[in-house]
């Protein structure tokens, strides 16, 4: 068990730019999580998947925010046309059932 | 959106002291996790206490849920300063079969 990992650990990118973010989840966990979290608060859902299938989004993943699950194995999050407020760690988790989530280190992006 | 709310937002003690920090809730809840997170990590799970549960012991954390108050407790005993770090209390809703709302968390400085 390897835990959940992310990739990259930092993103600098330049407004208007697209980026895209891989979460690889603990194996055998068919759900899977993202959340943004910015400083000083606590995480904020964005997506939920259960296998390949996004269960639900927030309605803080605006139509700029795409996440994909395919196969039901990792995960991307893509941000297109990045703004300055998308600055945030973007964390992804993932759990075997409902309750207890593993969370991976996150990826920390700035946008300039 | 956040219901947690976690209190206090800051909280500084001396190394072999007990720390006590507190979350509030709105909703009906299924489950309430706290989580820890050292500066700019990712989040680790601590303790789950279900709703039907009163009090739960893991090492030197002790978890109190008070469903009819909606909040809960988690106390820190003879703390260490490898303790510092944020401490964030997330609720399992009932109504929800994934996602976890989030306080904004209790800052916790170990002093040595």
């Amino acid at each position: 068990d390897t835990g959940v990992s992310q990739d990259p650990r930092h993103k600098i990118t330049k407004r208007g730019q697209n980026v895209t973010f891989r979460c690889d989840p603990i194996s055998e966990h068919n759900r899977l999580y993202w959340y943004r979290q910015t400083l000083g608060q606590g995480p904020e859902f964005l997506t939920y998947f259960q296998n390949e299938a996004q269960l639900e989004k927030s309605r803080l993943l605006s139509d700029r925010f795409s996440a994909e699950r395919p196969k039901g194995s990792f995960s991307t999050l893509e941000i297109q046309r990045t703004e300055q407020g998308d600055s945030a760690m973007y964390l992804c988790a993932s759990s075997p059932q409902r309750d207890t989530q593993y969370f991976g280190p996150g990826t920390r992006l700035t946008v300039l | 959106s956040q219901q947690g709310e976690e209190d206090p937002q800051a909280l500084s003690i001396q190394e072999g002291e007990n720390a006590t920090m507190n979350c509030s809730y709105k909703t009906s809840i299924n489950n309430l996790q706290w989580y820890r997170q050292n500066s700019g990590r990712g989040l680790v799970h601590l303790i789950l206490i279900r709703s039907n549960e009163r009090e739960k012991h893991s090492g030197r954390l002790r978890v109190t849920l008070d469903t009819s108050k909606k909040s809960s407790s988690l106390l820190i005993t003879a703390s260490r300063a490898a303790d510092t770090a944020s401490y964030f209390c997330a609720t399992g809703q009932m109504d929800s079969n994934y996602q976890l709302i989030w306080g904004a968390g209790t800052k916790l400085i170990i002093k040595p």
